[in-house]
């Protein structure tokens, strides 16, 4: 079946810094990916959905420029916390799909911790 | 918004089968039923979908009433590895489009 593949799984950086997140579709042309937020013992919160090749589309609340999403290929995208603060600490998780494509396909998600 | 309700938490006995259930009494006719599982610290894995006709996959079984305002996702022989949060989702359109949205989801847990 059709694997996203998320990195890292786990992350701890110090506040102040950026990361990045990257997923990737290893069988499939991902033209669309979603990427959401899960804070502990809470559901899954859309943060934004990118297309291949065009900005990404933001839900309310989201800040844009915190959260630099890349779609330049139709098999990666990047999410990048920029300037992490203790509060970005969350489980971040992608999914994606595209017109090949059965459904949506989860990455395995990435735990960022921020210190 | 979640246009779903679902029970925070249920358990089940190993073996036996798991009934979930699920309210969406404001679904749209173009809106399809979907379900998804997210065991810890996973990402969501999916499950099964529907319009108005049961379905049945080799993981489950999708029960929705003919109103179409409530469904039941069924596995019919919970194991250990089946305790995860279940979601239960309505999106409109083909199966590939729209936002999932994601809602509280019922937590199984399977006892031996």
């Amino acid at each position: 079946g059709a694997v996203v593949s998320q990195h890292p799984s786990r992350v701890i950086c110090k506040s102040g810094t950026s990361v990045k997140i990257e997923c990737r579709s290893l069988d499939f042309q991902a033209t669309t990916m979603f990427w959401y937020r899960q804070f502990p013992k809470q559901s899954l919160m859309l943060m934004a959905t990118s297309n291949e090749g065009s900005k990404a589309t933001y839900e309310q609340g989201v800040e844009k420029d915190k959260f630099l999403i890349n779609h330049a290929s139709l098999t990666l995208s990047t999410l990048t916390v920029t300037s992490a603060h203790p509060e970005d600490s969350s489980f971040y998780i992608c999914s994606g799909t595209g017109a090949d494509q059965y459904g949506y396909t989860f990455g395995s998600g990435t735990r960022l911790t921020v210190v | 918004d979640a246009k779903t309700t679902q029970p925070p938490s249920m358990d089940c006995a190993e073996g036996r089968a798991a009934n979930l259930p699920c309210n969406h009494s404001t679904i749209s006719g173009n809106e399809y039923v979907y379900w998804y599982r997210q065991i810890h610290s996973q990402g969501p894995q999916y499950i099964i979908h529907g319009l108005k006709n049961n379905e049945t996959n080799e993981m489950a079984s999708l029960i929705i009433t003919e109103d179409r305002k409530s469904s039941t996702l069924i596995l019919p022989h919970a194991t250990l590895r089946d305790t995860a949060v279940y979601y239960c989702i309505v999106k409109p359109g083909s199966s590939n489009t729209g936002k999932l949205i994601f809602g509280q989801g019922t937590t199984l847990q399977v006892k031996p």
